[in-house]
């Protein structure tokens, strides 16, 4: 199957400051880009729909100036967590599908645990 | 809401029994589900999908079966290995007009016993 990486796996920030998240897909054009929070012992929660070159859609109540998505290119989207405090400890994970349909596979990432101090 | 839920959190089984994981979904228009695997510290793995269109679909060792009258699906694992020892999440495809997003289910964690 098609790969996605991460970067980082994990970091540890202070409260207050900002965490940038970086999402790849290693050997495919990946079109639309989900971002999933995950609170331990949780299921994934999506927090939003990034497509190549147009603006983030939010799921309700995630913050979008809180949480600012990138998707410049077909390789690439970014997470960016401004002003991070201390419940936004999680591990994030990131998906990717190709421009095959909406029903084609989302190949995911292996996840970015983020610990504010 | 809309939601895609789980009947049982934890599983315990012994090596070798099968294994059943549930799911029930409350969309009665959603037609496309996904089973995925999350092993700890890491991203969900995709195992089995199905369409609507289908009640039944197999593959190694594993076998999805969908009701669309009592809106549920099933996971079955034959044999299980310590290895397939995980959270299993079932998730609904919210189709066109929600982009294809994905909604998980709580998750069942299964603990394979040697």
């Amino acid at each position: 199957g098609a790969v996605v990486s991460q970067h980082p796996s994990w970091v540890i920030c202070k409260s207050g400051t900002s965490v940038k998240i970086e999402c790849r897909s290693l050997d495919f054009q990946a079109t639309t880009m989900f971002w999933y929070r995950q609170f331990p012992k949780q299921s994934l929660m999506l927090m939003a729909t990034s497509n190549e070159g147009s603006k983030a859609t939010y799921e309700q109540g995630v913050e979008k100036d809180k949480f600012l998505i990138n998707h410049a290119s077909l390789t690439l989207s970014t997470l960016t967590v401004t002003s991070a405090h201390p419940e936004d400890s999680s591990f994030y994970i990131c998906s990717a599908r190709g421009a095959q349909g909406i029903y084609n596979e989302q190949f995911f990432g292996p996840g970015t645990r983020l610990t504010v101090l | 809401g809309e939601s895609v839920g789980l009947h049982l959190p934890t599983l315990s089984v012994q090596e070798g029994d099968n294994s059943i994981i549930n799911c029930a979904y409350s969309n009665s228009a959603s037609d496309y589900f996904i089973w995925y695997k999350q092993e700890s510290g890491k991203g969900p793995q995709f195992i089995i999908d199905i369409r609507s269109n289908m009640d039944k679909r197999q593959g190694q060792r594993v076998t999805v079966l969908l009701n669309k009258t009592v809106k549920h699906l099933s996971l079955q694992i034959a044999a299980t290995q310590p290895g397939d020892s995980a959270v299993y999440f079932c998730a609904e495809n919210k189709g066109r007009n929600q982009g294809g997003k994905l909604i998980f289910g709580q998750g069942t964690e299964l603990s394979v016993k040697p």
